[in-house]
């Protein structure tokens, strides 16, 4: 069974760092693109950037590029997602999502991982 | 980067159709996902490649397409269809993603 669990809520302080997580287990991890996607509290999904474990390529939303760090470390089959100085407007929620092999949709999604950021 | 336009809000009876739009520049030639979401929920896919079922999906929801507008329909609607529906789509090279902006089903 093709599982997604992210690591747990966070509360941070604006300018802080933060890096979440997500585990996939039940497939071969390095073969699947992960993605993220934000949702602020009582908004929309917004796409957010992918990666591909096997390589690592990396694709971001022009939105998101250079505010955000995707990675993965394959020796845990996970996927992050990091900031390094967090702000107020990156309270959300946010999810892992792998893709679908041949098709550009998210397949099976994590639990997502509430952030919130406030002095 | 291009944009995915939903009515914000749908609203149904028991038993009725209801029919969700999605419209953007991009479609005619991209296809287009379908996405539930319930309050507390992670999404879900229901529609796939503009008109394939995901599995375990009822029959009752189905998906369409037309030029630059795609239509996600529930037939019968019953009360455990309230949700948030997104359509989704991506580039050519799947290297930008977008989402549109939802539209909260209401069964009344």
């Amino acid at each position: 069974e093709v599982q997604l669990v992210q690591s747990g809520a966070e509360v941070k302080q604006p300018g802080e760092s933060l890096k979440i997580s997500c585990k996939g287990s039940g497939y071969t991890f390095t073969s699947y693109w992960i993605g993220w996607v934000r949702q602020v509290p009582g908004k929309g999904l917004e796409w957010m950037g992918i990666i591909y474990p096997g390589d690592s390529d990396t694709r971001h939303s022009p939105s998101f590029q250079g505010q955000v760090t995707i990675s993965v470390d394959k020796s845990i089959n996970a996927a992050h997602l990091q900031w390094s100085s967090l702000k107020a407007s990156d309270t959300a929620i946010y999810y892992c999502a792998r893709r679908d092999p041949g098709l550009y949709f998210f397949e099976y999604w994590g639990q997502g991982t509430l952030v919130t950021v406030s002095s | 980067s291009y944009e995915l336009t939903q009515p914000p809000s749908v609203s149904v009876s028991p038993g009725q159709t209801a029919r969700i739009t999605c419209s953007g520049d991009a479609l005619s030639k991209q296809y287009v996902y379908w996405y539930q979401q319930k309050p507390g929920q992670a999404p879900v896919v229901v529609i796939y490649k503009d008109s394939e079922r995901s599995s375990g999906i009822p029959e009752r929801f189905s998906g369409s397409s037309s030029g630059t507008t795609v239509t996600l329909t529930i037939s019968g609607v019953q009360a455990e269809d309230e949700a948030d529906y997104y359509c989704q789509s991506a580039d050519s090279d799947g290297g930008n993603w977008v989402f549109g902006g939802g539209t909260k089903l209401t069964v009344v």
